[in-house]
């Protein structure tokens, strides 16, 4: 079966930390993924995603993140947190085909100490 | 400015009522989607359409019904059916929404509240 899996569902960090959100997936072709951001009462904002190439993928806002198929792995990751990233955080996997859909993970809410 | 708007932004349905939200983009973008979003449970797909006149169910279709009678244009109907609506929304749409993996856009969501 297809599924996201995001293990952390809330993780707070120092303002100045690193970060590092975990994803894993499970998906029968090869995968398109994504990272989106959701700051409360608000839509989804694209992160970063990854559809071939290099598997060091940048995005914006100064998060990246890494695709490792051996441990159908995707998590983002940021070296310095700022408290303006505090927001939920939804990693999403699709395949192309017809229908273009996404399979979304639960989210990881991230706090930002001061 | 492109983008993808939904109104209202806040919405209040009496039990038994139907209710629908709007969902609009100027980005010329092909296909168009429903999300539910629920606490903990991350995105549920309700519908999606590939073209004009054409939508399928997604995984929770039950109780919603939608239209798309212009490219720009996906309205959402919530019935009396479906057994609890209280959620945010979101619509989201995508170029080339067939034989590709196109990156989803999303519009600022709907959060709808039966009393």
């Amino acid at each position: 079966a297809q599924s996201v899996t995001q293990p952390d569902i809330h993780i707070t960090v120092s303002e100045g930390a690193s970060l590092e959100l975990r994803c894993n997936y499970s998906y029968g072709a090869t995968p398109y993924l994504f990272w989106y951001v959701q700051s409360p009462g608000q839509g989804l904002q694209l992160l970063l995603k990854y559809f071939s190439g290099d598997t060091l993928v940048q995005g914006i806002k100064g998060f990246e993140a890494e695709f490792k198929r051996s441990q159908s792995s995707f998590n983002l990751r940021k070296p310095s947190v700022h408290w303006s990233d505090a927001a939920e955080y939804f990693c999403a996997v699709g395949g192309g085909g017809a229908t273009n859909k996404l399979i979304f993970g639960t989210g990881t809410l991230l706090a930002v100490q001061p | 400015d492109g983008g993808i708007t939904q109104s209202p932004k806040y919405l209040f349905r009496k039990e038994g009522q139907n209710v629908t939200l709007s969902c609009e983009q100027n980005l010329n973008h092909d296909a168009m989607y429903w999300y539910r979003q629920d606490p903990g449970q991350g995105l549920r797909l309700i519908y999606y359409s590939q073209i004009v006149n054409d939508f399928q169910k997604g995984d929770i279709a039950e109780g919603y019904s939608v239209s798309r009678e212009k490219k720009e244009s996906f309205p959402l109907t919530v019935t009396s059916a479906q057994k609890n609506p209280t959620a945010f929304y979101l619509c989201a749409s995508t170029f080339k929404g067939v034989g590709t993996t196109d990156t989803q856009y999303f519009g600022p969501g709907t959060r709808l509240t039966v009393l």
